[in-house]
């Protein structure tokens, strides 16, 4: 059974940082694409971010509000995935979830697993 | 960039259709998802790649990709299925490749 079990999140002021942790079981994660999407309070979904697996390079791509404050790393020996977050904002307030892409590679995929979500508050 | 656009909510009698839009630039020419959130609750995937369904997603549940719209058919609607519901597409051509529709609010009467 796939299981994806954030943690991390919290209270952090404006301008602090904090780092989100996706543990993973239940599949191979050294294979897989990764991503993570938030949700702000009653509002929609909004992706963040994903990693590729290393065979395929490893490599990240972001979200325009995130890019350049958010870092996202993948562990393969610990089947864990992260999300380092800077310089936070009143605006990253949201619940954050990471997910599993049905698919790896360039395939347009959708988002076959997801985890129950951490609670992130950034407020002074 | 690019844009899908949802209707905030849709209401339907239960063993009736749900006919659930998401409305793109030649979203026909994309692989359009679809995800349903339960309060409290992460989203689960119903329909993928337009019109697959996962394992354990009942048949009552399809999608249709043509055109300018996307569309997310629920038949024989049940209590169970009021959600809100979520369609997604890839946009590789935008700095903000993955793209959600806003949401449309499932309401059974």
């Amino acid at each position: 059974e796939v299981q994806l079990v954030e943690s991390g999140g919290g209270l952090v002021k404006p301008g602090g940082s904090l780092r989100l942790s996706c543990a993973a079981s239940g599949f191979t994660f050294s294979n897989a694409w990764m991503s993570w999407v938030r949700q702000a309070p009653g509002k929609g979904l909004e992706w963040v971010g994903r990693i590729k697996s290393k065979t395929d390079g490893g490599t990240t791509d972001y979200a325009a509000p995130v890019k350049g404050r958010f870092t996202i790393s993948r562990d393969d020996s610990k089947n864990t995935l992260y999300l380092q977050m800077n310089s936070l904002k009143t605006e990253d307030t949201a619940v954050y979830y990471c997910t599993t892409h049905i698919c790896g590679g360039d395939c347009q995929p959708g988002f076959d697993y997801w985890g129950q979500g951490t609670l992130v508050t950034v407020s002074s | 960039s690019y844009v899908l656009t949802q209707p905030p909510s849709v209401s339907v009698a239960p063993g009736k259709t749900a006919r659930i839009t998401c409305g793109g630039n030649n979203i026909g020419s994309k692989s359009v998802h679809w995800y349903q959130q339960k309060p409290g609750q992460a989203p689960v995937l119903v329909i993928y790649y337009d019109s697959d369904r996962p394992s354990g997603i009942p048949e009552r549940f399809s999608g249709s990709n043509s055109g300018n719209t996307a569309t997310l058919t629920i038949s024989r609607v049940e209590a169970g299925d009021e959600a809100d519901y979520y369609c997604q597409v890839w946009d590789s051509s935008s700095d903000h490749p993955v793209v959600f529709g806003g949401g449309t609010k499932l309401t059974v009467l």
